[in-house]
């Protein structure tokens, strides 16, 4: 099983629409949870973090943590185009300390005009 | 505010050739640094990590090392190059005991 698992996608949605990104992980004592975005050919930039159970939300995005169910997802409302990119989730499992954290293989969305 | 530099941006290079990637960060001081892989369609490796001068963690075994000879500068090297070692490499830094990892604009190395 892997430490961190995402759809690969693409996920296709309209523009205006809301996309769901899901993300779920293995090592139930995790504390810290991520969403990046990565353009292609570009680096990953940080769009949110997630401490505690529950929604955050920043913006257009809202990021969804469950722990009891090891799952974390990001909401994107009002799909632009602009949006379309890869979107990492990543884990900061206990085991790692604070030095590390472990990404997934990223969920291409496509928002399409 | 903080900035992370990474050179070169692109590079070719022949098997067998070696390798230096340099990486900057300015604005903070005592980072925690980290070397990542990202091979095409793949996941972000984690290579090496480092949470202070001369002080480095290795991930996973393989040809390439890492030095970290001032506070903000940490190099990724290679001897000798594989064709596996292609990809695009990048540099991210942490601070303290935060948690969240900001990475720098990434070298792409093709190796032929």
């Amino acid at each position: 099983q892997k430490e961190v698992e995402q759809n690969s996608g693409p996920l296709s949605v309209p523009e205006g629409a809301i996309a769901s990104l899901n993300c779920t992980y293995s090592d139930r004592v995790s504390q810290s949870f991520f969403w990046y975005r990565q353009y292609s050919g570009k680096s990953p930039e940080l769009i949110m973090s997630i401490y505690s159970n529950g929604d955050k939300e920043d913006g257009r995005f809202t990021a969804q943590l469950n722990k009891a169910s090891q799952y974390v997802s990001l909401l994107i409302r009002d799909s632009q185009p602009s949006d379309s990119a890869t979107y990492l989730c990543a884990v900061n499992p206990l085991s790692g300390g604070y030095q590390k954290v472990t990404f997934g293989t990223g969920t291409k969305l496509q928002v399409i005009p | 505010s903080q900035t992370i530099h990474q050179w070169p941006a692109t590079l070719v290079q022949p098997v067998g050739s070696p390798l230096s990637l340099e990486c900057t960060v300015e604005g903070t001081s005592n980072p925690n640094l980290y070397w990542y892989r990202q091979a095409a369609g793949r996941g972000l490796q984690l290579l090496f990590y480092s949470i202070g001068i001369d002080q480095i963690s290795s991930e996973v075994p393989q040809n390439l090392s890492a030095s970290r000879p001032q506070d903000r500068q940490f190099i990724l090297s290679s001897k000798k190059l594989l064709l596996s070692d292609s990809g695009f490499y990048l540099c991210a830094w942490r601070q303290g005991r935060t948690y969240e990892q900001y990475f720098g604009p990434g070298t792409r190395l093709t190796v032929t």
